[in-house]
């Protein structure tokens, strides 16, 4: 069975310094993509980054980026400047490229907590 | 462009009862599926779909329905009601042409309690 785990509950930063959310997956495929989704109190699923498996290169958008470890099948997300409005709930998973279309495999989440 | 619409946004059943869960996208996409998520679980799978007329079971379909007749259309139904299938749920549709990479859009839930 592929797996996503997330090892950290919850974590609390204060704001404006940099916090690393942690994800370690397990599947026998070599050809996958990484995400992790941002869920506010408002329930809403947002999409914060992506990794294609096949690329070295870490993914970054703005105060985002990820770490990915292939070989290690780590996918830690780190977040820079910290805001209040990054406290949310955060989901690591992903999604397998092969025929079929079981779309996303969720680890259970991190609860981000922002000190002001 | 509305994207990923699900109604209602809460509902109370009583044990037994029916209802749909209804999905509706204007993107396109030609696949949806559904999710639930409960707490410490993460959201896992109930049932997807890759187009009209297909259909297929996720990690957890016991209990649930789906039916697939138009490209925009993915309800979700419940035949009998249970305690058990007290969750959040959730919508999700993206493009299946270019690979998975597509990601996924989320509708907003639907709060969902069964006494």
């Amino acid at each position: 069975a592929q797996t996503v785990t997330q090892s950290q509950p919850e974590m609390s930063v204060q704001e404006a310094e940099t916090v690393t959310l942690s994800c370690t997956y397990d599947t026998s495929e070599s050809d996958y993509y990484l995400f992790w989704y941002k869920q506010p109190p408002s329930r809403q699923m947002i999409l914060v980054i992506r990794q294609e498996a096949y690329k070295q290169q870490n993914a970054t958008e703005n105060r985002f980026s990820v770490n990915f470890q292939k070989a290690a099948k780590s996918f830690s997300l780190k977040i820079s400047d910290s805001q209040l409005g990054d406290a949310a709930m955060y989901f690591c998973a992903y999604r397998i490229e092969r025929g079929g279309a079981d779309g996303l495999t969720f680890g259970k989440g991190t609860h981000l907590i922002i000190q002001p | 462009n509305a994207g990923v619409t699900q109604t209602p946004k809460f509902q109370v059943l009583k044990t037994g009862q029916s209802m749909t869960l209804q999905c509706a996208q204007d993107m396109n996409h030609e696949y949806m599926s559904w999710y639930r998520q409960d707490p410490g679980m993460g959201l896992r799978l109930i049932h997807y779909s890759v187009g009209a007329g297909i259909t297929d079971q996720g990690e957890v379909p016991n209990g649930y329905n789906v039916s697939r007749s138009t490209t925009e259309d993915f309800p979700l139904r419940l035949l009998s009601a249970a305690p058990s299938q007290t969750s959040v749920y959730f919508c999700a549709s993206s493009f299946l042409q270019g690979g998975y990479n597509s990601p996924l859009h989320f509708g907003n839930g639907t709060r969902l309690t069964v006494t």
